[in-house]
């Protein structure tokens, strides 16, 4: 089946920083990348995805970049804030479903 | 629109009782999945259907069962239950294919088995 790996587990950042959480996968065929941002008690929200025929994707401080050749992609978030405090996944097409990754708890210190 | 509806919120049973959990779909959505959400285990995927047929199955036990009607509601039943499925179990909608949309969750299903 399909191996998803995620990267950090946990991320501590100060408010302002960015972060960084990188997802690799080993199925090729993959071509469309969501992720999902699920706060303390919520359900998951997707928050933005990309498509393989795409290198970036941007929506306001919410970055998805696409490696294909390594195949990986990360979630880039600039100039965070408390609220962007959450887990967050990666997820793949697997067949008509989606694996997802182990999850990154993201705090923003004040 | 209507998001996802899942009934109940909240659900406390005990071992060995059997336990049924409905979803209620976006409109037009003909997909429903269902995830089992654990602290150790992330979203682990239990089974999908599509247009009332089991499309997809996870690697549960046989006792995780579950049924789409023909509007498209889905149910996910548990039998015998055991203490390892207290969880939060999540459906998802979605149009059914992972081509170029994600899903739309619903609110869970928080079950605890003592």
């Amino acid at each position: 089946g399909e191996n998803v790996e995620q990267h950090p587990s946990t991320l501590s950042v100060q408010e302002g920083d960015s972060a960084v959480i990188k997802c690799t996968y080993s199925d090729s065929a993959s071509n469309y990348f969501p992720w999902y941002k699920q706060e303390l008690g919520k359900r998951p929200q997707l928050i933005i995805d990309i498509r393989s025929n795409v290198g970036e994707k941007k929506d306001q401080r919410i970055a998805v970049t696409l490696n294909k050749t390594a195949k990986h992609f990360s979630l880039h978030i600039t100039e965070t804030q408390p609220e962007d405090s959450a887990v967050y996944f990666c997820a793949f097409p697997h067949g008509q479903n989606f694996v997802f990754g182990p999850g990154t708890r993201l705090s923003v210190l004040p | 629109k209507a998001g996802v509806t899942q009934t109940p919120r909240y659900l406390i049973k005990t071992r060995g009782q059997q336990v049924t959990l409905s979803c209620s779909p976006i409109s037009g959505h003909r997909s429903v999945s269902w995830y089992q959400q654990t602290p150790g285990q992330g979203l682990q995927f239990l089974f999908e259907y599509f247009s009332e047929t089991q499309r997809n199955k996870g690697n549960f036990p046989g006792r995780f069962s579950g049924r789409q009607f023909s509007n498209s509601r889905s149910e996910m039943n548990v039998s015998t239950l055991e203490l390892g499925d207290s969880a939060l179990y999540l459906c998802a909608s979605s149009l059914g294919s992972t081509g170029g949309s994600g899903y739309t969750f619903g609110s869970g299903t928080r079950l605890t088995v003592v």
